[in-house]
């Protein structure tokens, strides 16, 4: 099916071990984006890519790397994971690039739980 | 820097009744304003937006207007319904600021029948 996926949906780890959140999209938008949503802080920026192989820091880089080898696929890597980095993540894509139209498209989010 | 901020939640209404989140901004430029609306357990999609000063954004029955002289953008329905209940962001772009996209906190509204 066409549109935005992310996996795994749900992830219980510890601390200090790599996690890899994965997100593909089949509609071939340059743009993609990393977001976490915690209560109290919204949604906040983590990385973003404008095309294949071009990432670039949002507001939260911290403790995350990001790859984008392929335009179809955006994953995100927990080098080390941090209980601070319990959140749940979305992946999104654009058309049109950071702002164009706005509209960004979501996936269905990923909660990630470090204990 | 820019920045979205919305009333806190959550809203608890009932069915038919009327519902006003209120959302102010400060921003470098001239913004574009966006409303997203998250359902339980999905992602945020785009609910409507506002390109420049005075626009109305509309959808579903949801009505917003770009008030800059108040720098605000205030999300309306005239009658809600139990399938409205969902988490409320506002949002803006503003290219003086890189055109990043900005979300505000969320506003829950719950709608009960």
């Amino acid at each position: 099916d066409a549109g935005i996926t992310q996996s795994p949906r749900y992830k219980i780890t510890e601390t200090g071990r790599q996690v890899t959140l994965m997100c593909h999209q089949t509609w071939s938008h340059s743009y993609m984006f990393w977001y976490r949503q915690d209560l109290g802080h919204g949604l906040r920026l983590i990385y973003y890519s404008a095309a294949a192989d071009i990432t670039d820091k949002g507001e939260v880089p911290d403790g995350y790397v990001v790859s984008r080898s392929k335009t179809e696929n955006f994953p995100l890597t927990l080098e080390s994971a941090t209980r601070s980095q319990t959140s749940v993540y979305f992946c999104a894509s654009s058309i049109s690039g950071l702002a164009g139209t706005g509209e960004l498209f979501f996936g269905e989010g990923s909660r990630l739980t470090v204990l | 820097g820019d920045s979205v901020t919305q009333m806190e939640g959550p809203v608890t209404l009932s069915e038919e009744a009327f519902l006003t989140i209120n959302c102010t901004y400060t921003a470098t430029g001239y913004p574009s304003l966006f409303w997203y609306v998250q359902y339980p357990g999905e992602g945020l999609q785009l609910l409507l937006k506002a390109t420049k000063a005075d626009d109305k954004g509309s959808n579903k029955g949801f009505e917003a207007t770009y008030r800059k002289e108040t720098t605000s953008f205030h999300l309306e329905k005239g009658s809600v319904q139990v399938s409205d209940s969902a988490v409320y962001f506002c949002a803006l772009t503003d290219k003086a600021a890189g055109n990043k996209l900005t979300f505000g906190g969320g506003t829950r509204v719950l709608v009960k029948p």
